[in-house]
């Protein structure tokens, strides 16, 4: 079964620490995005990759950065959580050039 | 104004009612999405249309392409139907992103 796994369901953590949220798929996709998903607001692009070490900053890359060294995984980092970050995360793929996309199941994060 | 729009933003209903969310777009696009959102749970992709209509189950997905908009219909609902009902556009003109509507809430009462 093809998935997109995302390393952590929930996480917390503290204020100015620095956050990496993994995301690896299976399914040999090219393309690899981050959106954060807030109420009122809903799925918002933060960064995607269409290729191994390429990275595009989508609608809302302030406080983030991302790193794909490989086909399969994309990281998204917070160089200093702040808790304006507090959110659910969520990393999709697809196939280059085809409309199908794979979303992993989430992850919660809290910063306090 | 947002490029997708969806309504009701909330939606109650008894169990067996026939549902209709729906979401009209304002970009030219590729294909759309019919996404659902169990609560605190990850996205699952329901439908992809380019065109027509697709059926999954008690699932029905239409587009009309001309009109911008797209309707997703629940027949028989069921509890186990209460999610969050998401619809996103590939866009037509970027490099095949998805663009989302904030999504329907669905609530079905036993």
């Amino acid at each position: 079964d093809v998935k997109v796994t995302q390393s952590s369901r929930y996480l917390v953590k503290r204020t100015g620490e620095k956050v990496f949220l993994e995301c690896v798929q299976d399914m040999d996709h090219e393309n690899m995005f981050w959106y954060r998903q807030d109420p009122g607001l809903g799925l918002r692009l933060i960064y995607f990759s269409y290729d191994v070490k390429m990275k595009e900053k989508g609608d809302i890359p302030e406080g983030y950065s991302v790193s794909r060294e490989k086909k399969e995984r994309f990281s998204l980092i917070l160089e200093s959580a702040s808790t304006n970050q507090t959110s659910m995360y969520l990393c999709a793929s697809s196939l280059w050039k085809s409309y199908g996309y794979t979303f992993g199941s989430g992850t919660r994060l809290t910063v306090v | 104004k947002n490029e997708v729009e969806q309504s009701p933003q909330n939606l109650t209903a008894q169990e067996g009612e026939f549902i209709t969310i729906n979401c009209s777009y304002s970009v030219g696009i590729s294909a759309l999405h019919w996404l659902q959102q169990h609560p605190g749970g990850g996205i699952v992709s329901l439908f992809m249309l380019s065109s027509g209509k697709k059926k999954h189950g008690r699932l029905i997905a239409t587009i009309n392409i001309q009109e911008k908009h797209s309707s997703l219909h629940i027949t028989a609902s069921h509890p186990r139907d209460s999610a969050v009902y998401i619809c996103a556009v590939v866009d037509g003109g970027s490099q095949g992103n998805l663009i989302f509507g904030k999504g329907t809430k669905l609530s079905v009462k036993p």
